[in-house]
């Protein structure tokens, strides 16, 4: 079954830091999401991208963060300058379609730890 | 989306049914209800997704009340495997799922 990859599983950066976290989202999607869910809370939406463009994306989303879709497979978020709460969990995932009924898959995440 | 409202926990015993339950009152008529599943910190797993009529696929069944309302997510034979945390989401169209905090389902041997 196809599925969302994600890598590193593991990422351990100082502050101040950039980090460039990698996905590899299902073949045949269209639609590709970043996630996170800081420790002990809820997974919180961060951006969408289709067509090489942000379609949406939320206040957590600043100038710090940037998306992009280098080739044909792969799908990153930068973070320029790492901060201590930029530590979480980062979900991708993909989906077929956006309108009508339609489910969005995810990666099994990146742990990001900024000390 | 329409919000939702779980339990914030639920406890079931190996091998039978877990019947988990969301009330989704302000649901409107194109938002579908779907339910995801998160097991530790794995990333959220589809589960299942219906708009009025109730829905089965191989890991569970989703009765979705007449009035939409309320939706129960069944998981007919819950093993160990299946602690986690239950996400019901009203979803229409946009890039968005919403997560709120779900159940947390506890199965017991």
């Amino acid at each position: 079954e196809p599925e969302v990859t994600q890598t590193p599983s593991h990422q351990v950066t100082q502050m101040g830091q950039e980090v460039i976290l990698r996905c590899v989202p299902i073949s045949n999607h269209l639609y590709f999401y970043w996630y996170r869910q800081i420790l002990g809370q809820k997974v919180e939406f961060l951006v969408s991208f289709y067509n090489n463009e942000i379609s949406e994306k939320s206040e957590i989303f600043d100038d710090q963060f940037s998306v992009e879709r280098p080739d044909g497979s792969n799908f990153t978020l930068k973070i320029r300058s790492t901060k201590l709460e930029d530590s979480a969990m980062y979900f991708c995932a993909s989906s077929e379609r956006l309108l009508g009924a339609y489910e969005q898959y995810f990666g099994p995440g990146t742990r990001l730890t900024v000390t | 989306d329409a919000k939702t409202t779980q339990p914030p926990s639920m406890d079931c015993a190996e091998g039978r049914a877990a019947n988990l339950p969301c009330n989704h009152s302000t649901i409107s008529g194109n938002e579908y209800v779907y339910w995801y599943r998160q097991i530790h910190s794995q990333g959220p797993q589809y589960i299942i997704h219906g708009l009025k009529n109730n829905e089965t696929n191989e890991m569970a069944s989703l009765i979705i009340t007449e009035d939409r309302k309320s939706s129960t997510l069944i998981l007919p034979h819950a093993t160990l495997r299946d602690t986690a945390v239950y996400y019901c989401i009203a979803h229409n169209t946009g890039n968005q799922f919403y997560f709120g905090t779900g159940t947390s389902l506890t199965v017991i041997p």
